[in-house]
Parts: structure tokens; sequence; C-alpha cells
């Protein structure tokens, strides 16, 4: 069974960075484009950042670009998200995702507050 | 960006009767290479989503076959035929043909 586990969220500051990180397992991760999508609490979904098979192509909604920077790691079946210059508006659950979503990890907290 | 508007935002529904949500989307979903990338999603309380229909109409592996999606162009149709007590969530639509992917504002299904 296709398994996605999210971690590095936590509290930071205004201004702070975190990475967070998507183990993948049971499914050929280089085989596929992958997501990263964000919960605010009480809120509907926000797509953020996708990325291609091999890293060539990346894609941001525009409320990260220039901060955020999506990667990946074939060889370790992980996926990445750098996380810097974090608003308050950042603060979300952040889930990654196998390309549009047919599967989706259980996502990791990221609150951004002083 | 393309603007995905889903109507109801709520939905009361009773058990056993069908359900529908709509969603429109700013500009037409057909990809150049031909297929239409609209999905649904379906989050139940205090779950991670899950996709129930993906490319419009076709219903994912294990998904109920009381649940059915149709469209095409910018008018997009999620069915229940007959609302179970699982059913109860929040189902959004998403469309992946245009950059930034884009969601809908979500529709609450819950039981009257």
């Amino acid at each position: 069974e296709v398994q996605l586990v999210e971690s590095g969220g936590g509290l930071v500051q205004p201004g702070g960075s975190l990475r967070l990180s998507c183990a993948a397992s049971e499914f050929t991760f280089e085989n596929y484009w992958m997501s990263w999508v964000r919960q605010a609490p009480g809120k509907g979904l926000e797509w953020v950042a996708t990325i291609k098979e091999d890293g060539s192509e990346k894609y941001y909604v525009d409320s990260v670009k220039g901060r955020f920077t999506i990667s990946r790691d074939n060889a370790k079946n992980s996926l990445f998200l750098q996380m810097n210059s974090l608003g308050a508006e950042d603060s979300a659950v952040y889930h990654c995702a196998r390309g549009a979503g047919p599967y989706w990890g259980q996502g990791t907290p990221v609150t951004v507050s002083s | 960006d393309v603007v995905m508007t889903q109507s109801p935002l709520s939905l009361p529904v009773t058990l056993g009767q069908p359900a529908s949500i709509s969603c429109r989307s700013s500009q037409r979903l057909v990809h150049p290479d031909g297929n239409t990338y609209l999905s649904w999603f379906q989050q139940r309380p205090g779950q991670s989503p899950r996709r129930l229909i993906y490319k419009a109409s076709n219903r994912d592996s294990g998904v109920p076959d009381r649940f059915s999606g149709s469209g095409s162009g910018t008018d997009f149709t999620l069915k229940i035929s007959r609302v179970e007590a699982e059913d109860v969530g929040i189902y959004y639509c998403m469309q992946h043909t245009h950059w930034p992917w884009t969601f809908g504002q979500g529709t609450k299904v819950e039981i009257k």
C-alpha cells in the first residue's frame, strides 16, 4: 500500500524557516510527479507546489514563490519543502501528495507565531 | 489563475436521498493533450483528503459506485446517488490542467 509520511513541522517565529520532508514507500517514487498541498485551520485546501519526476520542472502558487523551494531525492524516496520567510499566513497542515492526489499523507502542522 | 466555484457551499441531505455538487471553472479545463484534469476529493472530519474522481468522470479504485462525476469544458458535477452516513464531510473540486492548480472552496455535506 502506498505510504506518504510527512515530518518536520512545528512552531516557528515569523520570518523563520522550516524544512518539511515526505518519505514515500510502496511505489516507484522516481516515476511520479509529487506535490505539497496545505490547509490552514478551518479553511479549504490550497495547492502549494509540484515537482516533476526528475526535478527538472517545479511549479508554485504565487504566494510562496521566492520563499518556498520544492525538491526531491529519488535515491532516498523523499520529497522536501524548504520554507523561508514564514508568515502567519503560512500556518497550516502541509500534506504531500502523489501527483495530483490519488494518495496523500496525513500531514505535518506548521504554526508561525511569536 | 483558474477560479473554481462550487455550489452549494452547504448541503444538508436526507439519508438515502441523492445529492449533487456543482463546480464551475473560469477557464475551460481541456488540456492540450485532450484530457480534462478535474478531480473531486472527499475530506471526512479529521482525515486527509481522498480522491474520488479523476479526469472529470473516472472513479478511483475502491470508491463506491454511488459516486459519479460528469461534465466538460467549464461545468462539472459530483453526484451521490443515495447518501450514506459515512459520506458526511467536505467535498472539493480541483483542476490541474492549468498552473497554478486550484481548488474550489469546498461543499460541506451533512445529514439533515
